[in-house]
């Protein structure tokens, strides 16, 4: 999922299957991961975070999974759904730091086809 | 909950002159972040603040670029004098306290095109 220059990846998915975003970060020291959907003419949305100490969490359709190896990150969202539309983003920080240390990708655009 | 606010939503200017962005944090919320978003960077911290107070401005990308935060409920950056690459989507975000366990809000952006 990370950004190829000027062209974003895009994933185009069918509605009701399920989609799989991957992201893959960058400093090995980082131990907090978040991923947020931004909507076209919007701001970033808070989704799902996840800390370094669990390999899987999952909200409400949406799943975050951690492969610390290989510095790996994806977001899972079952059922995929119109509204999933949107651009995703992972983003690194480390936990107990400040927001502002948050580092994001340059995201994966997320397509779905009725 | 109204969300953060920022206006204008969109602005488009000259080159040389001078553009405020404003924005109004959720209320409550003492952490301020201003953030610049571009199809070849991504989005990129410019300056944040906590408690009114700037906390790290290394974003800022030269001194034409400055911002302020006033009080608690507003915050403005300026670019003066603008010029076409500064055009992108500014976003102001705000969250409780500024740390890892409050997650940012944004809000929708204003799109600034410097002509």
């Amino acid at each position: 999922g990370e950004s190829v220059g000027l062209h974003l990846p895009t994933l185009s998915v069918q509605e009701g299957d399920n989609s799989i975003i991957n992201c893959a970060y960058s400093n090995s020291a980082s131990d907090y991961f978040i991923w947020y959907k931004q909507e076209s003419g919007k701001g970033p949305q808070f989704i799902i975070d996840i800390r370094s100490n669990m390999d899987k969490r999952q909200g409400q359709r949406v799943t975050v999974l951690l492969n610390k190896t290989v510095k790996h990150l994806s977001l899972q969202i079952a059922a995929t759904q119109p509204g999933d539309s949107a651009v995703y983003f992972c983003a690194e920080t480390y936990y107990g730091g400040s927001q502002g240390n948050l580092i994001f990708g340059k995201g994966t655009k997320l397509s779905v086809k009725p | 909950d109204a969300g953060v606010i920022q206006s204008p939503r969109h602005e488009v200017t000259e080159m040389g002159q001078e553009v405020t962005l404003r924005c109004k944090p959720i209320s409550g919320h003492n952490s301020l972040f201003w953030y610049r978003q571009t199809m070849m960077r991504g989005l990129e911290l410019l300056i944040y603040f906590n408690n009114n107070v700037p906390i790290d401005d290394s974003g800022m990308p030269e001194d034409r670029f400055s911002a302020k935060m006033p009080n608690a409920s507003f915050s403005t950056l300026k670019i003066q004098p603008s010029e076409p690459r500064d055009s992108a989507v500014y976003f102001c975000a705000s969250s409780l306290e500024g740390g890892t366990a409050s997650p940012l809000h944004f809000g929708n952006g204003t799109r600034l095109t410097v002509t």
